[in-house]
């Protein structure tokens, strides 16, 4: 069925360092991959997303990679800074699923001084 | 812009109790998307609305669940004889017609008793 899965759960890396979110998805005709952050007692963020026709795109610190051929797609966060601590999730649309986000099942960041 | 707006914000009732639970979209907006949030998961969807009607409504979880979105702008989740199994963080979205990019509000947090 559809499926995203997202690793790790749980990241703790020091201030000024990269980190790097992943996830797999089960369906190779998916063509939507969002980026959400969500802090505590708030909705989901868009903070970036890809779409199948592309491998990379980046928006300052924050990166998307897609390898449509191993069927994941990655977030790195370069520079990391206290603000960037919250809760990611992954998200894919699945071909015939209309248009609803199915999502991963989150990583909480912690950038630590 | 105004975001997506959901109210009330925090919604205790008691078991057997029927909630209604509203959601106003970005202006302009056609679709409209519905997910609920367990805590430590990933929002899950329930129904989606393009226009006035309900495009897709394969997950909602049973009959006690129910929505609406008459004139194809603010939305009400309507929820019959609430089981406390229902208590979760409930989400609200909306994207334009064309476009994926989903957008969401901050959620509306309902406690049964």
């Amino acid at each position: 069925g559809e499926n995203v899965e997202q690793h790790p759960s749980t990241l703790s890396v020091q201030e000024g360092d990269s980190a790097v979110i992943k996830c797999t998805y089960s369906d190779s005709a998916s063509n939507y991959f969002p980026w959400y952050k969500q802090e505590l007692g708030k909705g989901p963020q868009l903070i970036i997303d890809i779409r199948s026709n592309v491998g990379e795109k980046k928006d300052q610190r924050i990166a998307v990679t897609l390898n449509k051929t191993a069927k994941h797609f990655s977030l790195h966060i370069t520079e990391t800074q206290p603000e960037d601590s919250a809760v990611y999730f992954c998200a894919a649309i699945f071909t015939g699923g209309g248009n609803k986000l199915t999502f991963g099942t989150g990583t909480q960041l912690k950038v630590e001084l | 812009g105004a975001g997506v707006s959901q109210t009330p914000s925090n919604k205790v009732t008691e078991k057997g109790k029927y909630v209604e639970l509203r959601c106003d979209p970005i202006s302009g907006h056609t679709a409209l998307y519905w997910y609920r949030q367990s805590l430590g998961q990933g929002p899950e969807f329930l129904i989606y609305f393009q226009g006035t009607g309900a495009a897709d409504d394969s997950g909602l979880p049973n009959d006690r669940f129910f929505a609406v979105r008459p004139e194809g702008s603010v939305s009400t989740l309507k929820i019959q004889r609430t089981e406390r199994g229902d208590s979760a963080v409930y989400l609200c979205a909306s994207s334009l017609m064309q476009d994926n990019e989903q957008f969401f509000g901050p959620g509306t947090r309902l406690t049964v008793l």
